[in-house]
């Protein structure tokens, strides 16, 4: 199984500041496969990058990501309240798809 | 506008069966494979179960292979996931996701989650 590693596990930032998510992956996949998702507390995950590096449909532009093979990132370029979540990656490459631990992002 | 509800969670003894639905609404069901991804108290999520479109094939990772099921219904538009032999690590809020169409097995679309609880 591919595992992913996300890091940090947890980010405590300011409003307006620039907060990065990186996520390894044990094996090399093709960027289609990678993906970000958005949880907010007590909800359900929603999509929000798609392939590496495209949004997911109504996703502000702040939202983006990037990578290859083995590794990959996840960016807020201007942290807003409305995006204290936990934010996972997860593979689509191969069987079992898998998702990173997570990443809880809170505000200072 | 896309829609997925479970139901049939709740609390069931080690051991025993519990059958999870969702039901969907606002596309068209029978065109895409669909999952099942669960998430324990404060963890993080574990993808489940996924079914083809038709249902002939269906993919599990070994912590459930043997004991869960997933199947659906396109006629009814529904998803289901059979639950047997429960453990209680498998106390968790179960999500049916939609995955989307083509090959990336991305998951666009979720539900709000059914909460199931194993315990004695």
């Amino acid at each position: 199984a591919i595992v992913l590693n996300q890091s940090p596990s947890s980010i405590i930032a300011s409003q307006g500041e620039k907060v990065t998510i990186t996520c390894r992956a044990s094996s090399s996949i093709s960027s289609n496969y990678l993906h970000w998702y958005q949880q907010k507390p007590g909800a359900f995950p929603k999509l929000v990058i798609y392939s590496t590096s495209y949004r997911a449909s109504g996703v502000p532009s702040r939202f983006s990501g990037s990578g290859s093979g083995t590794s990959y990132s996840f960016t807020i370029s201007r942290v807003e309240a409305e995006d204290v979540a936990t934010y996972y990656c997860q593979q689509g490459s191969s069987n079992p798809y898998t998702f990173g631990a997570g990443t809880k992002l809170e505000l200072k | 506008e896309v829609q997925l509800v479970e139901s049939g969670g709740g609390l069931v003894q080690p051991g025993r069966s519990l059958k999870l639905s969702c039901a969907a609404s606002g596309f068209t069901f029978s065109n895409y494979y669909m999952a099942w991804v669960r998430q324990a108290p404060k963890k993080g999520l574990e993808w489940v179960a996924t079914i083809s479109t038709s249902g002939s094939r269906t993919y599990y990772p070994d912590s459930v292979k043997g004991r869960f099921t997933i199947s659906r219904d396109n006629a009814k538009s529904s998803l289901y996931l059979q639950m047997n032999s429960l453990k209680s690590e498998d106390t968790a809020t179960y999500y049916c996701a939609r995955l989307s169409i083509g090959t990336t097995h991305v998951m666009d679309a979720w539900g709000q989650g059914a909460s199931v609880t194993v315990s004695s």
